[in-house]
Formats: C-alpha cells, structure tokens, sequence
C-alpha cells in the first residue's frame, strides 16, 4: 500500500464550478499537509500548506485536513481556465529525521476547467 | 529574485553517453533533492541531499550520481546505466531541521533520448 494515495483523474469541470480534490494517506504521524499545482512541463509550485487538522483558507481555495479519517482536500471555488493543471497532494512526519526523506507524494489529478 | 534554476530546459542524449543536469538554488536551503516524472506515475525520488558532501540514494537511483560541493549546487548526472531515461527531471530544495519539511521546486529538465 503507497504511503499517499490520490485519484489520478482527469478530471473535467465547466468554468464556475466548485472543485474538490482528495488524497488518503496510512501514515497516522503525518502532521504537514501541502498542495502543489503544477501547470504542462512546469515544476509544481506550492499552493497551500496546513498543519495538523482543521481548515485553511486563500482565496478561492480551502484545504480540509481529516486526520482521523487520514484524508485531506483542496477545494476550488469559482473555478477558473486558469486552474487547469495537475494538483499534488504532499504530505510529512513531525520532527527531524536524519537522513531520511520525509516528504511523501500523491500521484496527482489533472484538472480542466472548461470555460 | 530567490530560486531554484535547472538547466538546460531541454537536453539529448545519445546512446551510451553521460549527461550532467544542472540545479541552482539561492534560498540558503541545506536540503536538495532530485526527482524524476513521468507520465502518471507522479514523482519519483532519486537522490537527496541534506548537507554539504552528503547524499543519500532515493527511490530510483540506479543508473544516477549526485554530488554535493556546494550548498547551492546539486547536479544530477544521467549514466549510460539509466536505460530508459526519458522523462521530466525535477530538483528542489527545502530547509531543514525542526519546521517545515515544504519543498520548492526548479522548472524542470526534459531529457530525451536520440
């Protein structure tokens, strides 16, 4: 079973709609949540970025963190051509750990918002 | 302007031949990594760095070397070993001990096979 797991997609939406994007992961010790966006032959930029559970908030976007069900969402409200891309859910333990990778991936979802 | 640049944007490679990617940061980050991408299969680790002349093998590195000379430099070099090596090539960086594990990342590299 993969550490993070996240629909592949695609996934298509007129413009104005409100999206939802998820990632399940296994790992109860994860306590950083981030969401990339990275648009065709881009690197993946950093959208948003919580901690522990609960809701945050910019702009037209939300990400929702669930620990106890181990799964996260971002929501895109209004949505826009402009949001077409691939979103990549990341997700990582607290603390430091020496020489160890801590930052796990989802696949990410492509998304198409159709104006 | 503070960032991660790779270059060469696109690079070939001939049968048997080595190729060295290039990786740039100037966000005074100690850790830097190396992944690769391809087509819905997300990202792949490769190598990692999270000091100055250290490195660590990630997920995929047969085929791959790393050095680490300067805190601002990773290069990733692609061995005749790497068989199928095509694909989107992606380095970043990010800060470490206690804190954010977040990770920023470069444009990318298209290496591809002639």
């Amino acid at each position: 079973q993969k550490e993070v797991e996240q629909d592949p997609g695609p996934l298509s939406v007129p413009e104005g709609a409100i999206v939802s994007l998820n990632c399940t992961y296994s790992n109860s010790a994860f306590q950083y949540f981030m969401w990339y966006r990275q648009y065709s032959r881009k690197g993946p930029e950093l959208l948003m970025y919580t901690y522990s559970s609960g809701n945050k908030e910019d702009g037209r976007f939300t990400a929702q963190v669930d620990k106890s069900s181990k799964y996260i969402s971002l929501f895109i409200r209004d949505s826009q051509p402009s949001d077409s891309a691939t979103y990549l859910c990341a997700m990582s333990v607290l603390g430091y750990q020496t020489g160890a990778n801590n930052l796990f991936f989802g696949t990410g979802t492509r998304l198409t918002v159709i104006p | 302007d503070g960032g991660i640049t790779q270059s060469p944007k696109y690079l070939f490679r001939k049968e048997g031949q080595n190729v060295t990617l290039s990786c740039e940061q100037n966000l005074n980050h100690d850790a830097m990594y190396w992944y690769r991408q391809d087509p819905g299969q997300g990202l792949r680790l490769i190598y990692y760095s999270q000091i100055v002349n250290d490195f660590q093998k990630g997920d995929i590195a047969e085929g791959y070397s790393v050095s680490r000379e300067k805190k601002e430099s990773f290069p990733l070099t692609v061995t005749s070993a790497q068989k199928n090596p095509t694909a989107f090539y992606l380095c970043a960086s990010s800060r470490e001990g206690q804190g954010k594990k977040t990770q920023y990342f470069g444009p990318g590299t298209r290496l591809l096979v002639l």
